[in-house]
């Protein structure tokens, strides 16, 4: 079946490390996007790429990392820098064309700062 | 600037009973228009979309919504509510000022609560 996978689904960080989390689609889609998610405050994009090799900030950019080397896959590590990591993180991917655009999103991450 | 409004927080509303979850917009062109679903834990899914064409749009699961050009709005709606459509619920925009990034700008969302 197509879809998003995201893993883990929880994941616990120490203070002061780096960890990574996965999103893979099987799509086909060019772009993917991740989000995060707080209590009463919506959804807030990360950071979003439209095509292999090439990514742009979103509004909340500043601790966290990217990488798009694969269509399929687009990673994201919460750095030490991001002081308060501990959210619900969601992957999400599009396809063209624009009028047809419409977001398909992975089950979450749950990242927990111990 | 650009925004979305879902001015309830939590809506409540009988099983069986016609449910509304309301969202407002401010865009500056035309509205691309979507809503999604989300259980708890879980990621989001999506309901429905207006682009262009006729202003009632029909979705999964039974919902629908209607876009309101002068009242710029676009309200999500049921005939029947279920007990199982207890969840979360977000309106979205996508940002015209985005060019042709595909971003979207979010509401907040809005719990909805279906009692047996």
């Amino acid at each position: 079946d197509g879809g998003i996978t995201q893993s883990p689904k929880y994941l616990f960080r120490k203070e002061g490390q780096n960890v990574t989390l996965s999103c893979e689609q099987n799509l086909n889609h060019d772009a993917m996007y991740w989000y995060r998610q707080d209590p009463g405050q919506g959804l807030r994009l990360i950071y979003y790429s439209q095509i292999v090799n090439d990514f742009q900030k979103g509004d909340i950019a500043e601790g966290y990392s990217v990488s798009r080397e694969k269509k399929e896959s687009f990673p994201l590590t919460v750095t030490s820098a991001q002081k308060n990591p501990t959210a619900f993180y969601l992957c999400a991917s599009s396809t063209l064309p624009l009028t047809g655009w419409g977001a398909f999103f992975g089950q979450g991450t749950r990242l927990t700062v111990v | 600037a650009q925004s979305v409004a879902q001015p309830e927080d939590q809506v409540n509303v009988a099983e069986g009973n016609p449910l509304t979850v309301k969202c407002t917009y401010s865009v500056s062109g035309n509205p691309y228009l979507f809503w999604y679903v989300q259980y708890p834990n879980r990621g989001l899914q999506f309901l429905l979309k207006y682009i262009t064409g006729d202003n009632l749009v029909k979705g999964s699961y039974g919902f629908e919504a209607e876009f309101n050009k002068s009242q710029t709005s676009f309200h999500l709606k049921k005939p029947s509510a279920l007990v199982s459509d207890s969840a979360l619920y977000f309106c979205a925009v996508r940002d015209l000022n985005a060019g042709n990034n595909r971003k979207l700008i979010w509401g907040l969302g809005t719990s909805l609560a279906v009692n047996p």
